[in-house]
């Protein structure tokens, strides 16, 4: 089975300041990692994905991360966030032959002005 | 390109009722699947369908059950509602069923059980 863990319930971090919001994964077989972001009253929006390849994954609104096999790592990183990034991002695993994703139990952010 | 459309958006219902709510994927999308988000258990997954078949299923009890039709669009429905059944209700559509097809989203059904 696999499981993830999302550090952080919740980030306060100031416009324009940089974030991380962490993200561990167990699992004994291989599996692709995601972000998804949910704004309030709506469904979740993919951020970016790793599937195979380059470890450094580009997403959308400026967005990227970083996969680490070793430290079964899969953190999310903005160099500069804005008022518009308010949200909570929920980083999520699924392994081949499965459309089931299992999420972590998200991260908060909140951009102060 | 329109995006999952599901209905209705929100339900209040007694417990003991039954209710169905039903998902409309994007077009040409095949896969369709169900998840529960509630503020303690978080977004749990409860099945997924591919092609009229369930291809996988969650740790939910057999109250919870779904189907989808030839034209992929997908319902689910809970009998004998519980309080705890309150939750909003996403439904996820993909073009295949092999685990790195992107899903998307729809808006959700928020129950309200009572």
């Amino acid at each position: 089975a696999q499981s993830v863990t999302q550090l952080d319930s919740q980030v306060p971090v100031f416009e324009e300041a940089p974030v991380e919001l962490r993200c561990n994964y167990s699992s004994s077989v291989s599996v692709y990692l995601f972000w998804y972001v949910q704004y309030p009253n709506q469904g979740l929006q993919l951020l970016l994905k790793y599937l195979s390849g380059s470890t450094l994954v580009k997403g959308i609104n400026g967005f990227e991360a970083e996969f680490n096999k070793s430290q079964t790592s899969f953190h999310l990183r903005k160099p500069s966030v804005h008022i518009s990034d308010t949200a909570e991002y929920f980083c999520a695993v699924s392994v081949e032959g499965a459309q089931k994703l299992v999420f972590g139990q998200g991260t908060r952010l909140t951009i102060n002005p | 390109k329109a995006g999952v459309t599901q209905t209705p958006r929100y339900l209040i219902k007694t417990r003991g009722q039954q209710v169905t709510l039903s998902c409309s994927p994007i077009s040409g999308h095949r896969s369709v699947s169900w998840y529960q988000q509630t503020p303690g258990q978080g977004l749990q997954f409860l099945f997924e369908y591919f092609s009229e078949t369930q291809r996988n299923k969650g740790n939910f009890p057999g109250r919870f059950s779904g189907r989808q039709f030839s034209n992929s669009r997908s319902e689910m429905n809970v009998s004998t509602l519980e309080l705890g059944d309150s939750a909003l209700y996403l439904c996820a559509s993909s073009k295949t069923s092999g685990g790195t097809d992107t899903q998307y989203f729809g808006p959700g059904t928020r129950l309200t059980v009572l």
